[in-house]
């Protein structure tokens, strides 16, 4: 299986700042088949990135994904007070898919 | 905008069965596959497995084959069954919307999670 690798576990960060958050494969994810996710305290996982860099919709253009192979980033280039949450990323690209363990991004 | 309704038992001793069940309304069941992932402390976001409305599924090996997931199309409903449960399948389980097509696999849509505890 393709193991996701996310770094780093947490970043602690002021609201208008900017933040970049990794995620490596453990072997290439075809066709950008990479999303980033959003949860927030007691909610469920919220879609933001497809395809590696395609915003879900709705989502706010201050987010963005980019990468390819084995190498993703999103990056969230001034940071909202809801944007406080935990992100993660998801491989959908094979069976059975898997998901990175998640940063933290903390003011 | 689809609406994933989703229940069961909350508490299970060690080697019962786990058995969820999630409602889909609000928008095609036939044009999406139905996924169920869990989230745990110690192992995080952990795919379970997925069914079409056709009732082909896919599940995570991870398991070793305690998983049955199945559908009623009549209902617009998708179930999950854990046999044999132990401490550590301690979490909150997610029905969720999984596209087909150009973009499958990808999981869109998620439903407001189940806890699901095991303990003696």
């Amino acid at each position: 299986e393709i193991v996701l690798t996310q770094s780093p576990g947490t970043l602690s960060l002021s609201p208008g700042e900017g933040a970049t958050l990794s995620c490596r494969a453990s072997q290439s994810v075809t066709s950008n088949s990479l999303a980033w996710y959003q949860q927030r305290r007691g909610q469920a996982p919220r879609l933001l990135i497809l395809g590696a860099s395609r915003r879900a919709t709705g989502i706010p253009d201050r987010f963005s994904g980019s990468g390819s192979g084995t190498d993703f980033n999103l990056t969230i280039s001034r940071l909202e007070p809801e944007d406080f949450a935990v992100y993660y990323c998801h491989q959908y690209d094979t069976s059975p898919r898997t998901f990175g363990q998640g940063t933290k991004v903390e003011i | 905008q689809v609406q994933l309704q989703q229940w069961g038992a909350g508490l299970l001793k060690p080697s019962e069965t786990l058995s969820l069940t999630c409602a889909v309304s609000g928008g095609s069941f036939s044009g999406y596959y139905w996924s169920w992932i869990r989230q745990s402390p110690g192992k995080g976001l952990e795919w379970i497995g997925e069914i079409n409305y056709r009732g082909d599924t896919d599940y995570n090996p991870s398991f070793g084959g305690r998983v049955t997931i199945s559908v009623d199309t009549s209902k617009n409903q998708v179930s999950l069954k854990l046999r044999t449960v132990i401490a550590a399948d301690t979490a909150i389980y997610y029905c969720a919307r999984t596209l087909m097509g150009f973009f499958y696999g990808l999981t869109d849509h998620w439903g407001q999670g189940t806890q699901v505890t095991v303990s003696s």
